[in-house]
């Protein structure tokens, strides 16, 4: 079956960290783009990251350039975000996504982040 | 990185077709035919409809279309059905690996 999984979603308080991960499965993982989008409650879909399949290149919303890390490891087909001096604006669900011919074909059911003190 | 913008809300009855709005500007839908479109039931994760202005993955209703003209990308969606309710968003490439979504549309089915 094809699947992503994320996990590590939580409560945290504004300028702290917090590492995101999306396990892949029922596809080739280590041949696809992947990002992370997120949406905030009530709110619309907003790309935060992308990375290409061998990890080597990466690019993020200007709101999260500087905080945050998107990163892989195709050997355990996990994708992940590291977040960083984290602000309440960065609460959201935060989804992994595949990106297949410039349309995002596989979703996870997502991850919440709650950024308060 | 501007948000593309969509209509907050339409709506239609069942049988009738209804066309969802997508305007960006020449850093995005003008430039690339690389917009894609998302259906996204309450508490669940969007569903790919259209990718590349006008294709439709496999198992997506041919009711679903998707057209592009000049900055202004649209979702058209016939023969409208209740389960159709949704909200919709489209989403651009804006060059340099970066994407842009638009703000949404609520879909109602009256």
């Amino acid at each position: 079956e094809v699947q992503l999984v994320e996990s590590g979603g939580g409560l945290v308080q504004p300028g702290g960290s917090l590492r995101l991960s999306c396990a892949a499965s029922g596809f080739t993982f280590s041949g696809s783009w992947m990002f992370w989008v997120r949406q905030a409650p009530g709110k619309g879909l907003v790309w935060v990251s992308r990375v290409n399949p061998d990890g080597t290149s990466t690019t993020y919303a200007d709101s999260v350039k500087g905080r945050f890390t998107i990163s892989r490891d195709n050997a355990k087909n996990t994708l992940y975000l590291q977040m960083n001096s984290l602000r309440a604006e960065d609460t959201a669900l935060y989804y992994c996504a595949r990106n297949r011919e410039y349309g995002f074909d596989i979703w996870g059911q997502g991850t919440m982040v709650t950024v308060s003190s | 990185q501007s948000a593309l913008t969509q209509p907050r809300s339409v709506s239609g009855s069942p049988g009738q077709s209804v066309t969802i709005s997508c305007t960006g500007t020449s850093s995005d839908v003008v430039n690339y035919n690389y917009v894609s479109w998302y259906q996204q039931h309450p508490g669940k994760a969007p569903k790919l409809m259209i990718y590349g202005v006008t294709k439709r993955p496999s198992g997506v209703p041919d009711r679903f279309s998707g057209s592009k003209s000049d900055n202004t990308a649209s979702l058209t969606i016939s023969g409208l059905q209740a389960e159709d309710e949704a909200d919709y968003y489209c989403c651009s490439y804006a060059g340099s690996y970066t994407w842009v979504f638009g703000g949404g549309t609520k879909l109602t089915v009256l």
